[in-house]
């Protein structure tokens, strides 16, 4: 049974580029969030997506959006990207039963030079 | 504001010396508090989730525990490959989740 995954596993983008991350799910799993984990930080959190509607949304700006598509996969886009968005990007899977306890994928480390 | 607090933020322990981790929150409502183990360059490990005070959880060697405003994660006889960040995490009312700093774990065999 494959786990949460993310693509791609490492980014390198300059600043006010836009970048593409993406994430499939753990099979049987239908939400997905996004969180962004600076260097020594706790994950802080981004948003949440259900039946390809964003359901939550933490303290984070327009630059970042998401999509959930029907096989309930997700990516999340930032635009204009800034020095301070570099850092781990980690996507969680949750069943919609039981939403709140989330399987974490390995990641995407975004570096903005 | 929701707030979570872990200490302390490291923690070296000799092999089979037992000790506990503390997670102090403040919340205006909780849904549920999360325990999270993280390796160097991985995503979070999902350990438990505790729903109420007095609810306790346990998985080998942790033993999780949770009051109005504290959650323990008690680890017995620690072995190296316990070593790792555990991260505690909130989940109010609002369904927001909130996450701490972490503790960094090192088990010295």
């Amino acid at each position: 049974d494959a786990g949460v995954t993310q693509s791609p596993t490492h980014l390198i983008k300059t600043r006010g580029q836009q970048v593409t991350l993406r994430c499939s799910p753990k099979s049987g799993h239908d939400t997905v969030s996004w969180y962004q984990q600076a260097l020594g930080q706790g994950p802080q959190f981004i948003f949440q997506y259900y039946e390809e509607e964003e359901r939550q949304r933490g303290n984070f700006p327009d630059r970042f959006s998401g999509h959930q598509f029907p096989n309930y996969s997700s990516e999340l886009n930032v635009n204009a990207l800034l020095l301070g968005d570099s850092a781990l990007y980690l996507c969680a899977s949750s069943s919609g039963t039981e939403w709140e306890t989330q399987y974490f994928g390995p990641g995407t480390r975004l570096l903005v030079l | 504001e929701d707030q979570v607090t872990q200490s302390p933020e490291a923690l070296r322990l000799q092999e089979g010396e037992s000790s506990s981790l503390n997670c102090s929150y403040t919340v205006s409502g909780l849904r549920g508090l999360f325990w999270y183990r993280q390796d160097p360059g991985k995503g979070p490990e999902f350990l438990f989730t505790l729903y109420s005070a007095g609810e306790e959880k346990e998985k080998e060697r942790l033993k999780a525990t949770l009051t109005k405003k504290e959650s323990f994660l008690h680890i017995t006889a620690p072995k190296p490959e316990d070593s790792a960040t555990y991260l505690c995490a909130l989940l109010d009312t609002g369904n927001q989740f909130y996450f701490g700093t972490g503790t960094s774990l090192t088990v010295i065999p």
